[in-house]
């Protein structure tokens, strides 16, 4: 298996521009999370989707973020517009199913907002 | 308010030695920790879990200890080798809500040859 794979793994823009960030969970996995990691706040979570559905989104910081699981096999965190506060790297990890907590992580994608 | 910290941010070894490090809950009420090791351009991986029933667990040169009365969890790398220099952070969850991972801010291990 190829595990969690993410894209771009890096993305520079500008403040005001929307950012689409992209997830392909392994195959199988049931659910999907998306974290945020700076060296000021560490790892955070932002939404867990369970069966393609979000469970908890309460860690997404603003209106500013949304993200969507269109089927089981993709998902994407969008950021529109996009600040300098929001550069970092963000994380997204699946796992077998609800409530199984051991996650495989993506290799991140490096946001760098201008 | 409930965290999950790290005693010490950086830790440094020679090759061949032992490696600790340490991490601190708050709550009583976690039940299930997991080191995670992050190398540098990465994403975490796991490495060894552990439930509150337990004290003790062993993996492959990895052991994790908990001290529930302390609220205290450390990972143990044994014959520490350059190839397990990175950032390894703790996570726990807290009972009721097992999907929700709150991490550790990672402790960086360097290993000198």
């Amino acid at each position: 298996d190829a595990g969690v794979i993410q894209s771009p793994r890096h993305e520079v823009t500008e403040m005001g521009q929307e950012v689409t960030l992209r997830c392909k969970p392994i195959s199988g996995h049931n659910s999907l999370f998306w974290y945020r990691q700076t060296m000021m706040r560490g790892l955070e979570l932002l939404i867990y989707f369970n069966n393609n559905v979000p469970i908890d989104d309460s860690g997404m910081p603003e209106d500013r973020f949304s993200a969507k699981m269109p089927n089981a096999s993709f998902s994407t965190l969008k950021i529109q517009p996009s600040e300098p506060r929001d550069s970092a790297v963000y994380f997204c990890a699946s796992s077998l199913r609800q409530g199984n907590e051991k996650l495989f992580f993506g290799s991140g994608t490096q946001l760098s907002v201008l | 308010g409930e965290s999950v910290g790290l005693h010490l941010p950086t830790l440094s070894v020679q090759e061949g030695d032992n490696s600790i490090i340490n991490c601190a809950y708050s709550n009583s009420a976690s039940d299930y920790f997991i080191w995670y090791k992050q190398e540098s351009g990465k994403g975490p991986q796991f490495i060894i879990d552990i439930r509150s029933n337990m004290d003790k667990r062993q993996g492959q040169r990895v052991t994790v200890l908990l001290n529930k009365t302390v609220k205290h969890l450390s990972l143990q790398i044994a014959a520490t080798q350059p190839g397990d220099s990175a950032v390894y952070f703790c996570a726990e969850t807290r009972g009721g809500s097992n999907y929700k991972l709150t991490f550790g801010k990672g402790t960086l291990l360097t290993v000198n040859p």
